[in-house]
């Protein structure tokens, strides 16, 4: 089992509508949370981060966090197609501070 | 703010050829990552500074890698001889303070070995 797992994807949605993204994680002493958006040829770039159980809202995005389920997701309202990109979970490994990665899912808006 | 310089942004060598990618974070930031990135394999950490002494380098696939970070504005990382298998885009990323702070990506160098 990977540490943090994402479904690859791609993921298609139809502009408008919400997008949602889910990121799995094993280390339950976790308790730092990131999104990265990383447009094709381009590096990851920090969109989100949550450390407390709940919702975290900024403009269009919303990060959810579920410590007792073990996942994070995050929503993306009223979608664009400049959102297409491919959306990287990371986790804080409490074991050693180590900042772990998934695969990321590959997001498509679909104009 | 500048943000995360890596030079080159494209690196085309032969196998066996060394190679050296560089570095410059951002001021005042006092970790400094070195990312290999693969379709396969997604986002692997290779090694982390922390004020300038390597920390973890337990991501280095081999011998033929190695890096430096001489001082806190300046990173290397050289791989020697390098491998068809080694053609990537390799990143850099700094970060200020302990894990939970943002981590800022360079641009990436992509690096095709033939």
């Amino acid at each position: 089992q990977k540490e943090v797992e994402q479904n690859s994807g791609p993921l298609s949605v139809p502009e408008g509508a919400i997008a949602s993204l889910n990121c799995t994680y094993s280390d339950r002493g976790s308790q730092s949370f990131f999104w990265y958006r990383q447009y094709s040829g381009k590096s990851p770039e920090l969109i989100m981060f949550i450390y407390s159980n709940g919702d975290k809202e900024d403009g269009r995005f919303t990060a959810q966090l579920n410590k007792a389920s073990q996942y994070v997701s995050l929503l993306i309202r009223d979608s664009q197609p400049s959102d297409s990109a491919t959306y990287l979970c990371a986790v804080i490994r409490d074991s050693n501070y180590q900042l772990i990665w998934g695969a990321g899912t590959k997001l498509i808006i679909k104009p | 703010d500048a943000g995360v310089i890596q030079s080159p942004r494209h690196e085309v060598t032969e196998m066996g050829q060394e190679v050296t990618l560089r570095c410059k974070p951002i001021s005042g930031h006092d970790y400094l990552f070195w990312y290999r990135q693969t379709m396969m394999r997604g986002l692997e950490l290779l090694i982390y500074f922390n004020n300038n002494v390597p920390i973890d380098d337990s991501g280095m696939p081999e011998d033929r890698f190695s890096a430096k970070m001489p001082n806190a504005s300046f990173s290397t990382l050289k791989i020697q001889p390098s491998e068809p298998r080694d053609s990537a885009v390799y990143f850099c990323a700094s970060r200020k303070g302990p894990g939970d702070s943002p981590l800022h990506f360079g641009n990436g160098t992509r690096l095709t070995v033939t």
